[in-house]
Order: structure tokens, then C-alpha cells, then sequence
């Protein structure tokens, strides 16, 4: 079945430096991506996607790269702040299965100061 | 502009009794998702509705669990006769269209215990 999945379930950074959490997914079908903030005690928090017909998408201080070959995501985090502390999950649809997102088991961010 | 709405924020139930989670999604969006989320686990998806229809069910448990979205006011989540297993957040999330073209937007969840 499909599956979305993450390496590394909690990633220690020092304030300012750059943070990258991977994700890895087995639906080939997959073609549309999300990354979430979640912070404890609240819903999650959208914070970039990326559509199959992309590589790389930038927002503020967040990169996402995506790599279709090896099915494998990216959320880079550039001078990771404090704030930027909570657990990050990736999302996958496919247009042609279910309308829904299927979650990963997500990655906590802990960044010391 | 009001985010994705649900109440209560915390639901206390003893085994057997009912329990029934409101969301209201945000304006001018007419799909709504149900998922649930184990502690330290990833969300997982339990329903999606439009208006007045159920278009995909398969996340739900087959008893016990029902979800509506009627013409007028929130979508409600029901879990009958509770068991301790149904303590999880449930969280509700809202988009214009199907996923894919658009993210949904989630709400801050319904924690419920089960004593």
C-alpha cells in the first residue's frame, strides 16, 4: 500500500544554522506534496507545496525540494529560529486515489539557542 | 478572515457514551476532511465530505463512527459508545476545491479522552 514516510524522527540544530528534513513516499502516483508545522497542542500549519511537474520550490526561509526518481522530499529551513521548533510532517495526494492526504509520521525540530 | 473552527477544543467522555465534534470550515470552502492523530503518530485520514454528501469514507472504522456535512451548519464527527482506543486528536481540515489543486487549511483539533 502507500505510504509516506520520514528518516530521521527528531533533528537538533544550533540557532542560525540551516535545518533539512527528508521524506520519502512509495506512491508513484504522488503529484502534489505538503509540508506542515505542527506545534504541540495545535492543528497543523501549511507551510509550502510542490506539484510532480516541479524540482524545487522556495518560500520564505523554506525551500522544498523534490526528487521523483527516488521519491524522496525535502524541507530545508534557512538560519532556523527558535520559533521554528515543532514537529514537521510531509503530506502526498494523488489526483487519480483518494482526496485526501496521506500524512508521514513526522519529524521534531528542536532548535537550541 | 475565520480560520477552520472546531469545538469542543477538549472532550472528557466515560466508555459507552457519545461524542460529537463540530467543524465549521472557512468561508467559501465546501470540502471538509476529518483525520485523527495518535500521540507522536501522523495524522490519518478518516472521511471527506462535501455538502449534504459523504464522497469518501474509507478511513472510518465501520461501526461506532459516522460524519455529516448537512446544507446548513458545521460538519460533526460521531463516535458512539466510546472506547478508550478513540482517545486521539481529531482534527478537521477545510479546502475550496479537492486536494491537489489546493492545501487544506486545518483546524486546532478536538482532544478527546475516553476514561
Amino acid at each position: 500500500g502507500e505510504s509516506v514516510g520520514l528518516h530521521l524522527p527528531t533533528l537538533s540544530v544550533q540557532e542560525g544554522d540551516n535545518s533539512i528534513i527528508n521524506c520519502a513516499y512509495s506512491n508513484s502516483a504522488s503529484d502534489y506534496f505538503i509540508w506542515y508545522k505542527q506545534e504541540s497542542g495545535k492543528g497543523p500549519q501549511f507551510i509550502i507545496d510542490i506539484r510532480s511537474n516541479m524540482d524545487k520550490r522556495q518560500g520564505q526561509r523554506v525551500t522544498v525540494l523534490l526528487n521523483k526518481t527516488v521519491k524522496h522530499l525535502s524541507l530545508q529551513i534557512a538560519a532556523t529560529q527558535p520559533g521554528d521548533s515543532a514537529v514537521y510532517f510531509c503530506a502526498e495526494n494523488s489526483a487519480t486515489g483518494r482526496r485526501a492526504l496521506t500524512f508521514g509520521s513526522g519529524t521534531r525540530l528542536q532548535v537550541q539557542p | 478572515n475565520a480560520g477552520v473552527m472546531q469545538n469542543p477544543r477538549h472532550l472528557v467522555r466515560r466508555r459507552g457514551q457519545e461524542a460529537r465534534l463540530r467543524c465549521s470550515p472557512m468561508k467559501g470552502h465546501s470540502h471538509v476532511y476529518w483525520y485523527r492523530q495518535l500521540p507522536e503518530e501522523g495524522l490519518k485520514f478518516m472521511v471527506y465530505l462535501q455538502k449534504e454528501n459523504i464522497i469518501d469514507e474509507s478511513g472510518m472504522p465501520k461501526e461506532r463512527f459516522s460524519a455529516e456535512f448537512p446544507k446548513e451548519g458545521p460538519s460533526i464527527l460521531r463516535i458512539q459508545q466510546v472506547v478508550r482506543g478513540d482517545s486521539a486528536a481529531y482534527f478537521c481540515a477545510s479546502s475550496p476545491r479537492s486536494v491537489g489543486a489546493y492545501e487544506q487549511y486545518f483546524g486546532p483539533g478536538t482532544r478527546l479522552t475516553v476514561t
